[in-house]
């Protein structure tokens, strides 16, 4: 398997601009996480889904950011408008069940808003 | 809400030397995962704990789980160049969501 994919790896924005991550989850993993890592909060949980429905979104910074999962094998996480201090690294993160069960992260996206 | 504190936030050593981290919360834990993370990377899994008191070693590393499963620690012996990076704990209270910890970050000096 070739692991949690994300795209882009990395991504610079203007502030204002709509930015859209991309996420794919290991086949056969039923939980997927949203974090975000910066040098002052840490690496914090944005939001996960559960079978591709969104259980707890209450990491999500404010209405700016928005995460969805059509599909097992897909998921988004969009911040319109982008602000420079949402520049972090974000990451996705899948497993095959919950906290029971390790979780296998992705590369991360190194998002800049200038 | 809930707080999970790792000491120290910073570590350097000398190669050969040990290290420990440390993971504390303020409330019982239902299990504790460990993660490392090397510069630039992303997280990976090290391993979970469950049980009270609960040790488990992976060749120079050593995991402990508190009796009361409110902390855990990780200590590795005779540290190696290879063990420079970030190490965090990562905490479930009986929801399905971590909450990571702080994390201590390791350097090795060869």
């Amino acid at each position: 398997d070739a692991g949690v994919i994300q795209s882009p790896r990395h991504e610079v924005t203007e502030m204002g601009q709509e930015v859209t991550l991309r996420c794919k989850p290991i086949s056969g993993h039923d939980y997927l996480f949203w974090y975000r890592q910066t040098m002052m909060r840490g690496l914090e949980l944005l939001i996960y889904f559960n079978n591709n429905v969104p259980i707890d979104d209450s990491g999500m910074p404010e209405d700016r950011f928005s995460a969805k999962m059509p599909n097992a094998s897909f998921s988004t996480l969009k911040i319109q408008p982008s602000e420079p201090r949402d520049s972090a690294v974000y990451f996705c993160a899948s497993s095959l069940s919950s906290t029971t069960y390790e979780q296998y992260f992705g590369p991360g996206t190194r998002l800049t808003v200038t | 809400g809930q707080q999970v504190m790792q000491i120290p936030q910073y570590q350097h050593v000398q190669e050969g030397e040990d290290f420990t981290t440390y993971c504390n919360s303020s409330t019982t834990l239902s299990n504790i995962q460990w993660y490392k993370q090397r510069p630039g990377g992303h997280p990976v899994f090290l391993i979970q704990l469950v049980k009270s008191g609960e040790v488990k070693k992976q060749k120079r590393l050593t995991f402990q789980f508190g009796e009361a499963k409110k902390n855990s620690s990780l200590h590795i012996t005779a540290t190696q160049t290879t063990d420079v990076g970030t190490y965090f704990c990562a905490v479930s209270y009986n929801t399905d969501k971590l909450i990571f910890g702080t994390g201590t970050r390791l350097q090795v000096f060869p």
